[in-house]
Parts: structure tokens; sequence; C-alpha cells
């Protein structure tokens, strides 16, 4: 069964950092692409971060850009994001997926007061 | 403001069929066929209901179809459902980025 699981989200100050992570299995985890995607409290998807299968091809929505970072270990079939100068309008649900939009985590919220 | 244009809201009374839209342009909707629909109920994950334009990923009703006309995608539910309220959201991906709508709100009158 083909599971992501999302991890460390919580309450974050104006200008700090939390480091999300996101647990794969059930799945090949170094053959897909996987995206960060979030979502405002009452608002719309809002894609973040994408990374290849192998971790060569990075890229951001312009929204995050210079703040945060997506990595992956494939060795321990994780994802993770690094959200570093948080700003309230970071506050949101946090989802993990494949870039196919077949499998999705059940999201991790982060809370930036402002 | 979202990439792809969708209406805000769509309505539907149980048994009928409605069509909810998804504008984008020659750099998205129009130029590729990675475009796929999810369905969001309150509190819940994203559901994906088509992908590649016009396919149904495994246990999803065939009352759920889509299609493309140049830069204008379309999901259609026939055969309404109470349990089909939800919130209704495209996206087009590349190798590189994904594109959500703005979503649409169907209410089951």
């Amino acid at each position: 069964e083909v599971q992501l699981v999302e991890s460390g989200g919580g309450l974050g100050q104006p200008g700090g950092s939390l480091r999300l992570s996101c647990a794969a299995s059930g799945f090949t985890f170094n053959t897909y692409n996987m995206n960060w995607v979030r979502q405002a409290p009452g608002k719309g998807l809002e894609w973040v971060s994408h990374i290849s299968a192998t971790g060569s091809s990075i890229n951001y929505a312009d929204s995050v850009k210079g703040r945060f970072t997506i990595s992956r270990d494939n060795a321990k079939n994780s994802l993770y994001l690094q959200m570093n100068s948080l700003r309230a309008e970071d506050t949101a649900v946090y989802y993990c997926a494949r870039v196919a939009g077949d499998f999705w985590g059940q999201g991790t919220l982060v809370t930036v007061p402002s | 403001q979202s990439a792809l244009t969708q209406p805000a809201s769509v309505s539907g009374s149980p048994g009928q069929s409605i069509t909810v839209s998804c504008t984008g342009t020659n750099s998205d909707v129009g130029g590729y066929y990675h475009v796929s629909w999810y369905q969001q109920h309150p509190g819940k994950a994203p559901k994906l209901m088509i992908y590649d334009v016009s396919y149904r990923p495994s246990g999803v009703s065939n009352r759920f179809s889509g299609s493309k006309s140049g830069n204008t995608a379309s999901l259609t539910i026939s055969g309404l459902q109470a349990e089909d309220e939800a919130d209704y959201y495209c996206s087009s991906y590349t190798s590189s980025s994904t594109e959500f709508g703005g979503g649409t709100k169907l209410t089951v009158l």
C-alpha cells in the first residue's frame, strides 16, 4: 500500500525556520518525482516545489524561492522541505505528493503568526 | 491569482450533469496532456479523479469524465450524487512545475 506521511509542522515564528519531512512507503521512491503542495486556510491548492527522482532537478514557486529548500534521501525513502524566513502567509497545510498526483499525504499544518 | 481559471462555484440537482471548466494558456493546459482533476472534501487530502485529460484512476466512478479543447479543459460529472459535493481543482504539470486552478465548489442541491 502506498503511503506518504508528513511530519514536522507546528507553530513557527516569523523569520524562523521549520523542517518538514515526508516518509514514503509502498512504492519505489527513487523512481518518482515529488512535489510539495500547500493550502492556506480556506484557500486553494498552491504548488510549492518539485524535485526529480534523483534530486538533480529542483524548482520552486516564486513565493518561496530563496527561502525554502526541497531535498530527498532516497536511501531513507524520505522527502524534506526546509522552510526559512517564515512569514504569516506561509501558514497552510503542507502536502507531499507524487507529481502524477495519484498519491498524497494527509498533510501537516504550519502556522506562522502575524 | 491562480494560473488556471475555474469558476468559483457550480451547482446541480441529484441525477443531473454538470461541467467544470479550466482555462489556461498554450504554455500549460493547451500545450500538455498532463491535465488532472482533483476532488477535495473538507479536511481531507485531494483525490485524483482524472489524469492526462481524460483517464480515470482505478476505483473512480465512470460518472466522472474529462476532456480538453484548445486551452480549456473540462470535468463533467453525470448522475450527480450527494457525495459529489466537494471542491474540485484542475492542474497541469510539466517536468519541472505544477499549476493549479483556483478551485470550484460543487453544490448538490
